[in-house]
């Protein structure tokens, strides 16, 4: 079974300011895929990034970008240039490759940015 | 908004009452999803649909009953609910790519069992 640990319950960052999330997984799988997804006060779950685990060059969206450790199974998630929408709760997610999309999540890490 | 639209938005219902959860998108995704989010626990998935048919039941109690009737709905009938049930329900959908695959989830169901 894998398991997602984020542990950073909370976090805040200035405006205009980057800001790094933490994610640490296990798994004995090779294929698979991770994910960061943020939830807004709206609760709509919403698909930041993602990172195949065969694929060596970290991802980025715009501001966001991860830094992909396979040997160490970290997955952290740096903000830069940080906006007041960014404020949200932040999933990271962890998905065996073939198994239908069957997401397992960490608790999550509430980022509040500050004006 | 990502096309996946869940109904009541909030629901409160005592733990006789019988209640179901709506899920609707028109995406075209063939899979669907319910996930169960509870306060400071992960999300927690509790059931998978693919093309109608149920493939993934995660150990989830008989009182919580899915239906998939075709591949654009979803519903979760409720009944003799605890008060630990007191969740917020989500749907999501997916729909496989060559190379890529992403879930798109819907605001879900604040549940409060009193």
């Amino acid at each position: 079974a894998q398991t997602v640990t984020q542990s950073q319950p909370e976090m805040s960052v200035q405006e205009a300011e980057t800001v790094t999330l933490s994610c640490t997984y296990d798994t004995s799988e090779n294929n698979y895929y991770l994910f960061w997804y943020k939830q807004p006060p709206s609760r709509q779950m919403i698909l930041v990034i993602r990172q195949e685990a065969y694929k060596q060059q970290n991802a980025t969206e715009n501001r966001f970008s991860v830094n992909f450790q396979k040997a160490a199974k970290s997955f952290s998630l740096k903000i830069s240039d940080s906006q007041l929408g960014d404020t949200a709760m932040y999933f990271c997610a962890f998905m065996k490759l073939g198994s239908n999309y069957k997401l397992t999540f960490g608790k999550g890490t509430l980022l509040t940015v500050n004006p | 908004e990502t096309g996946v639209t869940q109904t009541p938005r909030h629901l409160v219902m005592g733990m006789t009452n019988k209640k179901s959860l709506k899920c609707e998108q028109h995406l075209g995704h063939n899979a669907m999803y319910w996930y169960k989010q509870s306060a400071k626990k992960p999300l927690e998935l509790m059931f998978v649909y693919n093309f109608k048919e149920q493939t993934e039941n995660n150990s989830v109690p008989s009182r919580f009953s899915p239906e998939c009737p075709n591949s654009s709905h979803l519903f979760l009938h409720l009944h003799t609910l605890q008060p630990e049930d007191s969740a917020l329900y989500l749907c999501a959908s997916t729909r496989e790519r060559v190379g890529y695959t992403e879930a798109f989830f819907g605001q879900g169901t604040r549940l409060t069992v009193v």
